[in-house]
């Protein structure tokens, strides 16, 4: 069965600290794999992607995220947390042959604190 | 800028009219869309793929004729919730894939959220 775990619900960082948001999937063929960030009453945004190469892949905003087959897990990263990050995070993996039918995490609220 | 426009942006409506949200792609052509809905505190759920110049699919546990799809040309797709009830209340997002380099991207409207009083 296609499904993707983001296990934490919610996450508080302060202002300036490193952040991770974890993400597995479950996924029967090769995967694309999705990150993207919602702000309240907004659309989704679309942060990174992985398909193929190298398994670091750099995003918008300062954000990176690591593939790692091994632990079918595709974990988002930031070195620094503004303020303006808080939002909701969704992980999202896909078919590479339709491109776009998604299977979501449940998704991850940032919370900053100054 | 956005690649894929959706209007409205929120609705209100009372119970047992319709509500029709469209979803446009902007600068490419897209022959499948795909409409979401997110539940409170929940993630984004398929609903149905739409396809230009064939029936949409519906995702299991979709009332077909509770929301119908349209997909009008290869610009636009339609959702309309029927007969809505307060249960109908959601937040709707569409994607329309567009290829780009080796791959394909979704890119999403900026959802429309229905409030049915």
């Amino acid at each position: 069965a296609q499904s993707v775990t983001q296990p934490d619900i919610h996450i508080t960082v302060s202002e300036g600290a490193s952040l991770e948001l974890r993400c597995n999937y479950s996924y029967g063929a090769t995967p694309y794999l999705f990150w993207y960030v919602q702000s309240p009453g907004q659309g989704l945004q679309l942060l990174l992607k992985y398909f193929s190469g190298d398994t670091l892949v750099q995003g918008i905003k300062g954000f990176e995220a690591e593939f790692k087959r091994s632990q079918s897990s595709f974990n988002l990263r930031k070195p620094s947390v503004h303020w303006s990050d808080a939002a909701e995070y969704f992980c999202a993996v896909g078919p590479m042959e339709y491109g776009n039918k998604l299977v979501f995490g449940a998704g991850t609220i940032l919370r900053v604190k100054s | 800028g956005a690649v894929v426009s959706q209007h409205p942006s929120w609705v209100i409506c009372k119970s047992g009219t319709s509500v029709k949200i469209e979803c446009r792609s902007l600068d490419f052509q897209a022959t499948t869309m795909f409409w979401y809905r997110q539940f409170p505190k929940q993630s984004l759920m398929l609903m149905a793929t739409s396809n230009e110049g064939s029936k949409a699919t519906y995702e299991q546990g979709v009332e077909k004729d509770k929301f119908l799809i349209n997909h009008a040309s290869l610009t636009l797709s339609t959702l309309t919730v029927t007969s809505a009830h307060p249960e109908d209340s959601s937040f709707y997002i569409c994607s329309a894939p567009r290829a780009a380099h080796k791959s394909t991207e979704a890119f999403f409207g900026q959802g429309t959220r229905l409030t049915v009083v």
